[in-house]
């Protein structure tokens, strides 16, 4: 059982647009900067969206982030194939210690 | 380039020991945190350690207290994982990834992965 909850699955056409919700608590995302990760088949995480709503150089803008209370968003807009992946949720939680970091269960994105 | 490059990973009894490597280049390496999280097979991320800039502090997941040491060796820009007395859930595939400031916080995310480096426990 994760931290932080995300949905399972979420699925879409491509050019369409979806959203992946990540639910905490307030010793995790309702007090600390939410990370987002995409996960490719067989390769190692990558940094999406950073501080809740930032993007690391090289990610297009149609990845976003948000963060309202104890919840946070990822939204992609003009889904392509390419962006079929894991999509992990992160931040540290405070209540159990400086430094410890938590993720969601992960999400895995189907593009139709 | 920055990059991160794990070693150190195999096949190991329960009850064994393994010690991960992780090579960092092309950045002021004392500068900057570095975590270990581990994915086992078909399942989520879990981080499991971490370590500050000047390797004064450390952190652990409850899953590795006890079990498992974080160190880091600024003279060779090398990050380390000491696991002992490994078990059948410590299989998985273990990351380094760097954090953005001199010590662990959720601020800038991780930035920086290795490729990863697999570690079985299994007789």
């Amino acid at each position: 059982q994760s931290v932080l909850t995300q949905p399972p699955s979420v699925s879409a056409a491509p050019g369409q647009k979806v959203t992946i919700s990540c639910s905490g608590s307030s010793s995790n995302i309702g007090n600390n900067y939410v990370s987002w990760f995409q996960q490719l088949p067989g390769t190692a995480p990558k940094l999406l969206i950073y501080d809740n709503d930032e993007r690391p150089s090289g990610i297009p803008d149609r990845f976003s982030g948000s963060k309202s209370g104890t919840s946070a968003t990822l939204g992609i807009t003009g889904l392509q194939t390419g962006d079929e992946a894991d999509y992990y949720c992160g931040t540290c939680d405070n209540s159990l210690g400086a430094g410890h970091w938590v993720f969601g269960g992960g999400t895995k994105l189907t593009v139709l | 380039e920055v990059q991160l490059l794990e070693s150190g990973g195999g096949l190991v009894q329960p009850g064994g020991s393994l010690r991960l490597s992780c090579a960092a280049s092309e950045f002021t390496f004392n500068n900057y945190a570095m975590n270990w999280v581990r994915q086992a097979p078909g399942k989520g991320l879990e981080w499991v350690s971490a370590i500050s800039g000047s390797g004064g502090s450390t952190y652990y997941a409850d899953s590795a207290k006890g079990r498992f040491t974080i160190s880091r060796d600024n003279s060779k820009n090398t990050l380390y994982l000491q696991m002992n007395s490994l078990r059948a859930e410590d299989t998985a595939v273990y990351y380094c990834a760097r954090g953005e400031f001199v010590v662990p916080a959720a601020m800038g995310g991780m930035v920086v992965w290795g490729q990863g480096t697999t570690v079985t426990v299994s007789s």
